[in-house]
């Protein structure tokens, strides 16, 4: 069974740059799927942020693209969300789920870690 | 990019209700919908793909249905675990956006 567990820092101050990385476990990020980010700040709804496949390739959402950088370590089997310039309006829970690749959903996830952006 | 727009946003229902949630497209999105559900503190759980695919282990009283822009999610008889808050997402054409959310309370 796939399992996904985001890690990375609680507080981010203004201006400065969100880290996060997703560890995957039960499988191989280099199987064929792509693999994303949503978040949900507090309170609110999802967003989809964008993805990644093993490959390098990427797809960003536009409204974030400017400030987002998404990239893959295979040899330790996890991939990484950046986002730059960030404002109290990024404090969210950050997620990151497997695409199923072919079946239009995202099928496995991890348990979201919230990340508050504050001096 | 593609708005969803899920109806209603909230609704209050008792144990062994029919609930059916309508999530509408922008456009045309041919097969890409999917139905999530969230539980309070949880992440997403995926429920339903393209339309009407029930995931594996998600009970038989949901359903899915529709085409094009518009898609419904039935819970056929609500059970006290059903209560919480279901997302429509889609996956289709970039970037994926999700619907507002559907919060399921009990009445």
């Amino acid at each position: 069974q796939v399992q996904l567990q985001e890690s990375g820092p609680g507080l981010v101050e203004p201006s400065g740059t969100l880290s996060l990385t997703c560890a995957v476990s039960g499988g191989s990020i280099s199987d064929s799927h792509w693999w994303t980010w949503v978040r949900q700040p507090p309170g609110k709804g999802l967003e989809w942020i964008g993805e990644i496949f093993h490959s390098g390739s990427t797809n960003y959402n536009s409204s974030l693209k400017s400030r987002v950088t998404i990239s893959v370590d295979k040899s330790k089997n996890q991939f990484s969300l950046r986002l730059s310039s960030v404002t109290a309006a990024d404090t969210a829970v950050y997620y990151c789920a497997r695409d199923s690749s072919g079946f239009y959903s995202f099928d496995h996830w991890g348990q979201g870690t919230l990340v508050t952006v504050s001096s | 990019d593609i708005q969803m727009t899920q109806s209603p946003s909230s609704l209050s229902a008792s144990v062994g209700d029919r609930v059916t949630i309508t999530c509408r497209a922008s456009q045309d999105i041919t097969n890409g919908l999917g139905w999530y559900q969230q539980k309070p503190g949880k992440a997403p759980k995926l429920l339903i793909y393209t339309i009407s695919s029930l995931q594996s282990g998600v009970p038989s009283r949901f359903s899915g249905s529709g085409s094009g822009t518009e898609f419904t999610l039935t819970i056929s008889s609500l059970q006290p675990e059903d209560f919480a808050t279901y997302y429509c997402l889609q996956h289709n054409i970039y970037p994926w956006t999700f619907g507002q959310g559907t919060k399921v309370e009990i009445k």
